[in-house]
């Protein structure tokens, strides 16, 4: 089955960098776009980017610009995020893409609790 | 970007009852290009409905969603006892949004 495994909690102070791992297991890794989607407390869900992992290209949400980096290698995806602010505190999911891509999320990692705090 | 609001933020319900959620855009949604999501605490989030009617693999039929536009609803026609969790809408005929969520609970 489809399996997606995320990296542990973690702490950051303010300005610091984060990067968090989601290895995928259960499928075909090169043959499903992968999303990076957070969740702040007491809010709903946001999208933040996508990445193909054929090629490595991708796009982000204009709200990350200049902060977000996505990359990939054999089976596991990774999300930088930069210049952290107390707001980035947040979980943090990985998602597959249903389609080609189709922008539905038909299998969720864990989470990752990002905790942004002096 | 299309702002999805959702109602009730709070609905409180009997297990076998009919459950209602709404989800309504600020602009319309092309080609039904909605999706509901159930996420439960701890857990990971479960894709239900996508193209705004059609079950995800090995959703049960009690789940349905319908809607096109700006309106669309989803309805747990019996709840069971596992049903009861936090559920959202997402868009993504433009750059994807979520709605806020709708809480399922016990009453």
């Amino acid at each position: 089955q489809v399996q997606l495994v995320q990296s542990g909690a973690e702490v950051k102070k303010p300005g610091a960098s984060v990067k968090i791992s989601c290895k995928a297991s259960g499928y075909t890794f090169s043959n499903y776009y992968m999303h990076w989607v957070r969740q702040a407390p007491g809010q709903g869900p946001e999208w933040m980017g996508i990445i193909n992992p054929n090629y490595g290209n991708t796009n982000h949400a204009q709200k990350f610009q200049g902060r977000v980096t996505m990359t990939r290698d054999t089976s596991t995806v990774y999300m930088e995020l930069s210049d952290l602010r107390s707001e980035d505190t947040a979980v943090y999911y990985c998602a597959r893409d249903k389609g080609f891509p189709a922008y539905i999320f038909d299998s969720w990692g864990q989470g990752t609790l990002v905790t942004v705090s002096t | 970007e299309i702002v999805l609001t959702q109602s009730p933020g709070t609905l409180s319900l009997s297990p076998g009852e009919r459950a209602t959620l709404s989800c309504r855009a600020s602009q319309s949604v092309s080609r039904t290009y909605l999706a509901w999501y159930q996420h439960k605490p701890g857990q990971a989030p479960r894709l239900l409905i996508y193209d705004a009617s059609t079950r995800a693999t090995g959703i049960p039929d009690r789940f349905s969603g319908s809607g096109s536009g700006t309106d669309f609803t989803l309805t747990i026609s019996r709840l069971e006892p596992e049903d009861f969790a936090v559920y959202y809408c997402q868009q993504y005929g433009t750059s994807p949004t979520f709605g806020g969520g709708t809480k399922v609970q016990i009453k």
